[in-house]
């Protein structure tokens, strides 16, 4: 039972380049979202999905974007990538938002030099 | 101004030695506010909702209550392997599907 799976684990980024987040989950939920946590701040949501092609903003959508063509897979992508951006990124997912008994990835800490 | 505050940010105990965290938060009208665990390097752990004031749960020495300003999660003779950062958030009514954290607090207990 893999439950979330998050690539890659950690990476390293020069300004500019870009990347994908790749999050899977294997629970069938409907909701899956993307968070990032900076040191000493709560975790923020960034994009957030109801369920397949759909799609909408968080708190801090700004140099990101995301898709949703299945219903398993959610990948991220931040495109010119800035220092701002060096984070760990958490990907989760929930059955639905009134359950909503979130399952986390084990996170993606990305560094942009 | 945060809209969930968690205290202390961090907290020392001795293995046996009870004592309560706090989650204080500001919204508007409560859908749910929610308790997690994150262990380093880890993602977080779900451990309780809540939705209404008065409302308590427990899980082995934890419980978590909540009034309608602020939520308490209990923990009785805590062991070395409750140490953790256990995290607060809140979901607000509205239709949103946004939970706003708080910081955490990184709790160590001591054998």
């Amino acid at each position: 039972n893999a439950g979330v799976t998050q690539t890659p684990k950690f990476r390293i980024l020069k300004i500019g380049q870009s990347m994908t987040l790749q999050c899977t989950q294997d629970m069938n939920h409907n909701y899956m979202y993307w968070y990032r946590q900076d040191p000493g701040m709560g975790l923020k949501l960034i994009y957030y999905s109801v369920g397949a092609g759909i799609t909408d903003k968080g708190e801090v959508p700004n140099g990101y974007n995301v898709s949703r063509s299945t219903t398993e897979d959610f990948p991220l992508r931040l495109e010119l990538a800035a220092p701002s951006q060096t984070s760990v990124y958490f990907c989760a997912s929930s059955y639905s938002s009134t359950n909503t008994e979130a399952f986390f990835g084990q996170g993606t800490r990305l560094t942009v030099v | 101004e945060d809209q969930v505050t968690q205290s202390p940010e961090a907290l020392r105990l001795q293995e046996g030695e009870s004592s309560s965290l706090n989650c204080s938060y500001t919204v508007s009208g409560l859908r749910g506010l929610f308790w997690y665990r994150q262990d380093p390097g880890k993602g977080p752990e779900f451990l309780f909702t809540l939705y209404s004031a008065g409302e308590e749960k427990e899980k082995e020495r934890l419980k978590a209550t909540l009034t309608k300003k602020e939520s308490f999660l209990h923990i009785t003779a805590p062991k070395p392997e409750d140490s953790a950062t256990y995290l607060c958030a809140v979901q607000e009514q509205g239709g949103s599907e946004k939970l706003v954290f708080g910081k955490g607090m990184k709790l160590t207990v001591n054998p």
